[in-house]
């Protein structure tokens, strides 16, 4: 069973450039986060997406966008990249369970550096 | 989501337990404790998670105190390959919008032979 795959692994853009990174949920999964993490930090949440839609986002600028395919996967875009933007891009899955309690299951994310 | 706060980092001896310690005063009584662990070059893995009794699996024990506002992750035996940032966090259930989980800046546990 194959978990939470991300593509790619590593990226180099420069400033002003768009990106596009996917994430293949782990198998039976429905849910998909973003997560942004900066050397020496935490994870910071980016957005959720549920049944194709946008359901909850933590604070970022609308540079971020993402979309969820019918199949689960997920993109996030990224607009007019900033030096700032250089981080370690973390895609969760999960199960919206009846119980209501969701473990995500997190890929080996996407490194991006923006020159 | 309630506040949580961990030490910065502790070390632990190679075949006994590691205790890491989460401070989370603010905690609302429809707030679960997740645990999470993040080995380097590597995404968060979930260790474990409970509301007010104690839990325990096969990767750890979770003991929150009655009042709820502290919690103890425990790795009974540690090994090398559990030298990782550790992060508490502190969530209500997911409903219909889900949960979105916060996480702070964690413990980095330093396992030594």
């Amino acid at each position: 069973d194959a978990g939470v795959t991300q593509s790619p692994t590593h990226l180099i853009k420069t400033r002003g450039q768009q990106v596009t990174l996917r994430c293949s949920p782990k198998s039976g999964h429905d849910t998909v986060s973003w997560y942004q993490q900066a050397l020496g930090q935490g994870p910071q949440f980016i957005f959720q997406y549920y049944e194709e839609e946008e359901r909850q986002r933590g604070n970022f600028p609308d540079r971020f966008s993402g979309h969820q395919f019918p199949n689960y996967s997920s993109e996030l875009n990224v607009n007019a990249l900033l030096l700032g933007d250089s981080a370690l891009y973390l895609c969760a899955s999960s199960l919206q369970g009846r119980s209501g309690i969701e473990k995500l299951f997190f890929g080996s994310g996407t490194q991006l550096s923006v020159l | 989501d309630a506040k949580t706060t961990q030490p910065t980092s502790m070390d632990c001896a190679e075949g006994r337990a590691a205790n890491l310690p989460c401070n989370h005063s603010t905690i609302s009584g429809n707030e679960y404790v997740y645990w999470y662990r993040q080995i380097h070059s590597q995404g968060p893995q979930y260790i474990i998670h409970g509301l007010k009794n104690n839990e325990t699996n096969e990767m750890a024990s979770l003991i929150i105190t009655e009042d709820r506002k502290s919690s103890t992750l425990i790795l009974p035996h540690a090994t090398l390959r559990d030298t990782a940032v550790y992060y508490c966090i502190a969530t209500r259930q997911a409903n219909q919008a889900g949960t979105a989980l916060i996480f702070g800046k964690g413990t980095t546990l330093s396992v030594s032979s």
